[in-house]
């Protein structure tokens, strides 16, 4: 069984702070890990994706994240939060043979405020 | 391309009615999915498909049922209308391979009064 949890279900920063949501996976397989954004009224988009080819991913908008195996973590991070970043961000898990799967954590709300 | 549609965008149930909701993909890809979002749940998965067909169970799917005739399509049906069905459902496609991006629709909103 997959899970995904993310702490904080709103996170508020000014605008040009450091963004950081917070993503702990549980695996028993290794694991793909993606961050999809969520714009108002909208549907998901993919930010980036951990393949296990690299642990740092580099994904749209300016947002990384670090998978990190020690800490079971993929955190999204952006240096500079700009207000176009306020959205709902999704953290998920697959593998495969599941049918590529995905499971979802809860969401974290970003507000970006001047 | 228009990627995955859904339709309608919006509608109101009264409790016990039935209704289709429509998701329709035009990249030619086997793996679609339905989910629904509720707030602070995150997303739920109802049913999926590999492929015409093909379809499974996800982890919600009481309540459901889909179908697959063709690569396009995977309509989603609400047979009886409960309020616990009051979400807002996404559809989403992908191509093969674990790593595939899902794409997903706009969204439906559905309330159940």
């Amino acid at each position: 069984a997959q899970s995904v949890t993310q702490l904080g279900s709103h996170v508020s920063v000014s605008e040009g702070a450091l963004v950081l949501l917070r993503c702990n996976y549980s695996s028993s397989v290794p694991p793909y890990l993606f961050w999809y954004v969520q714009y108002p009224n909208q549907g998901l988009q993919l930010l980036l994706k951990y393949t296990s080819a690299a642990t740092l991913v580099k994904g749209i908008n300016g947002f990384e994240a670090e998978f990190k195996k020690s800490e079971t973590s993929f955190h999204l991070t952006k240096p500079s939060a700009h207000m176009s970043d306020a959205a709902e961000y999704f953290c998920a898990v697959t593998s495969t043979g599941t049918a590529s799967k995905l499971t979802f954590g809860t969401g974290t709300r970003l507000q970006v405020t001047l | 391309n228009a990627g995955v549609t859904q339709t309608p965008k919006f509608r109101i149930l009264k409790i016990g009615q039935s209704m289709t909701l429509q998701c329709t993909q035009d990249m030619n890809h086997n793996y679609m999915y339905w989910y629904r979002q509720d707030p602070g749940m995150g997303l739920k998965l109802i049913y999926y498909s590999v492929g015409a067909g093909i379809t499974d169970k996800g982890e919600v799917p009481n309540g459901y049922n889909v179908s697959r005739s063709t690569t396009e399509d995977f309509p989603l049906r609400l047979e009886l209308a409960a309020p616990s069905q009051t979400s807002v459902y996404f559809c989403a496609s992908r191509d093969q391979g674990a790593l595939s991006e899902q794409y997903f629709g706009p969204g439906t909103r559905l309330t159940v009064t």
